[in-house]
This record gives structure tokens, C-alpha cells and sequence, in this order.
């Protein structure tokens, strides 16, 4: 079955502790994305990926970064949470990025930090 | 730059048509998407437009694009409670891929 997961799904953190939310898809897509996702504020863009070894800042990328050393994953990583860091979080991948049409969303993941 | 606005909230009794709007100000924009989001789960592409299409029907659902007022509508005919969610509007930016979205309106269905 075609799909993009994230893990884990719900995780609670302290302030400063570092964290990795990984995502992985296995439709071969070589474009890939992170979103953050707040009340009012809908869904904005954290990092995103065009291929292997390719990334680049989107809207939101301060106190994130990613890595994408295979095609099909994708972590977020958090050096030093902090509490405005507090969201719920979407991976999304397509083929290209010129065709979101055929994007892939994970399941999201809801993160706390404390 | 790049925005796109939704109302908030949305209230209808089920079995009638729920009508979502959205303004957006990248004219460039090829495609607009519409997103279902219910609670606890990812996002669900329900639909798209392209940009030169004045309009787009999928059995409940029809989506209204006006290009020159750069506003998108979604109307979903005879609504029912397992609408109830949260319908985001976005459009895509063409050179990074970048989905720009809305905040969401949410639909609240009452029986």
C-alpha cells in the first residue's frame, strides 16, 4: 500500500531535549516536505527536499533541520525544543514537486514540548 | 506575497449544501487544492482545480474558481454529519512545490 509514516504519532518532550520525528515513504517519490500544522494559522512549510541530498528552508525552518540521505526518508530533526515548538506536524511526499496533485500526507505527528 | 484566506467556521444542518470560500493573491498559481482533515487524521487531497478551468464537479462536490477575483469555493451538495471536519483550501507554488495553505474552515454538520 502507497504511504507516507511518520513515527511516532503522539510524543510529549522537555525543553532542550533533542528529538528526531522520522517519515519514510515507499512510492519512490522524490520530493518530499514538512509542515506544521497550528490552530488559525493553518499549515506552513518547515523544510522541504527535491531529491537525495537536496534540501532546503521553507516558511518556518528556524530550530529544525532535516537530512535526506536515502529517497525514501525524511526526518525532522529538533537540536533544542523549545515550547513554541509545540505543534502537530505533517510529513508529504509526490513524485515531483511540480505535481502535487498526487501528494502523500502521513498521519501527522502531535508533539508537546514542556 | 503568498496568502490565502478562509473563515473559521462553518455551521449547516444535514441534508443541506455547504458552500466553503477561500481568497488567495498568487495569481501564478496552476493548480488549487481542497484538503479534508478529520479529527486525529493526516490530510486527504478531496479535490483540485487547475487554473484555467472555471469550475469542477465530483459527484457532492463542485468547486467554483473565479480568476479574477482570485476566489475558490467549495460546495458539497446534501451534507451529512460524516462531513464534519476540517477543509483546507491551498495552491501550490510552482517552483518549489510548496503548498500554501489556508487555515482551514471547519464544518460543523448538525442532524
Amino acid at each position: 500500500e502507497a504511504q507516507v509514516t511518520q513515527n511516532p504519532r503522539y510524543l510529549i518532550t522537555v525543553t532542550g531535549k533533542k528529538l528526531t520525528v522520522t517519515c519514510s515513504q515507499n512510492m519512490n517519490h522524490e520530493y518530499m516536505s514538512w509542515y506544521r500544522q497550528d490552530p488559525g494559522l493553518g499549515l506552513r512549510q518547515i523544510y522541504y527536499s527535491m531529491n537525495v541530498e537536496v534540501t532546503d528552508k521553507g516558511d518556518v525552518p528556524e530550530g529544525y533541520k532535516v537530512s535526506r540521505k536515502e529517497k525514501r526518508n525524511f526526518p525532522l530533526i529538533l537540536e533544542s525544543p523549545s515550547p513554541n515548538q509545540t505543534s502537530l506536524y505533517f510529513c508529504a511526499s509526490s513524485l515531483r514537486a511540480q505535481l502535487n496533485t498526487e501528494a502523500f500526507f502521513g498521519q501527522g505527528t502531535r508533539l508537546t514540548v514542556v | 506575497g503568498e496568502d490565502v484566506e478562509q473563515s473559521l467556521f462553518l455551521s449547516v444542518r444535514e441534508g443541506d449544501s455547504s458552500v466553503i470560500n477561500c481568497t488567495y493573491t498568487d495569481s501564478s498559481s496552476t493548480y488549487l487544492y481542497w484538503y479534508k482533515q478529520e479529527p486525529g487524521a493526516g490530510l486527504q487531497l478531496l479535490t483540485y482545480i487547475f487554473s484555467n478551468m472555471d469550475m469542477k464537479q465530483d459527484q457532492r462536490l463542485t468547486v467554483l474558481l473565479n480568476k479574477k477575483d482570485k476566489h475558490l469555493s467549495l460546495r458539497i451538495a446534501d451534507t451529512q454529519t460524516g462531513d464534519s471536519a476540517i477543509y483546507f483550501c491551498a495552491e501550490t507554488s510552482s517552483n518549489t512545490g510548496k503548498l500554501i495553505f489556508g487555515q482551514g474552515t471547519t464544518l460543523q454538520v448538525k442532524p
